[in-house]
């Protein structure tokens, strides 16, 4: 089965620092990959996804994320974090055509104004 | 379109009792997925249903269980339940399979304590 790891456990960067979270997984077949936001309050809502084609995916709200498959990696990137983006960010695998969906165990991002 | 609802949204429960959670998914979509989130253990999965059929389980003691009737709509139930077992319980759907291309979309979670 898959398995996902996220490097960073708190991450706390000033307004228009750049933002860069790492997501390495481990499953040897064709998989799914995301990138979910959990603002304080909400239910998580998601970021972007790759399932096949540019390995450079852009999101909402000024993010992308860049899938190497030779590193196993989905990493998430923004320029410039503002205040908003203060939230618990999950990357996420599942096999393709197979819902056995495994997180990460996030990553909470602090932005200070 | 109205989102994933899940009923009810806080529940306090004792050791031993069971409890039933539900989730109604977006409409249209047929499938619906189940997680568990606690601070110890993240996210991780229970089950999927997809037209009333169970796809896929994950690592999770036979107490949990699940069904889907006819018209998408999903209840959870965890039997005996332990303290272990308090937890934010999320609910996903999506238009066809989950692992497919379509995206999960999901719910503001039931938050269940065990005392």
């Amino acid at each position: 089965a898959q398995s996902v790891s996220q490097h960073n456990h708190h991450v706390i960067l000033s307004e228009a620092a750049s933002l860069e979270l790492g997501c390495n997984y481990s499953y040897g077949g064709t998989v799914n990959l995301f990138w979910y936001v959990q603002y304080p309050g909400q239910h998580l809502q998601l970021l972007l996804k790759y399932f096949s084609g540019d390995p450079l995916v852009k999101g909402i709200k000024g993010f992308e994320a860049e899938f190497i498959k030779s590193k196993f990696s989905f990493n998430l990137r923004k320029p410039s974090v503002q205040w908003s983006d203060t939230a618990e960010y999950f990357c996420a695998v599942n096999a393709r055509y197979n819902n056995d969906m495994r997180f990460g165990a996030g990553t909470r991002l602090t932005v200070k104004p | 379109k109205a989102g994933v609802t899940q009923t009810p949204r806080y529940l306090i429960k004792t050791r031993g009792q069971q409890v039933t959670l539900s989730c109604s998914p977006i409409s249209g979509h047929r499938s619906v997925s189940w997680y568990q989130q606690t601070p110890g253990q993240g996210l991780q999965f229970l089950f999927e249903y997809f037209s009333e059929t169970q796809r896929n389980k994950g690592n999770f003691p036979g107490r949990f269980s699940g069904r889907q009737f006819s018209n998408s709509r999903s209840e959870m139930n965890v039997s005996t339940l332990e303290l272990g077992d308090s937890a934010l319980y999320l609910c996903a759907s999506s238009l066809g399979v989950a692992g497919s291309t379509d995206t999960q979309y999901f719910g503001p979670g039931t938050r269940l304590t065990v005392l």
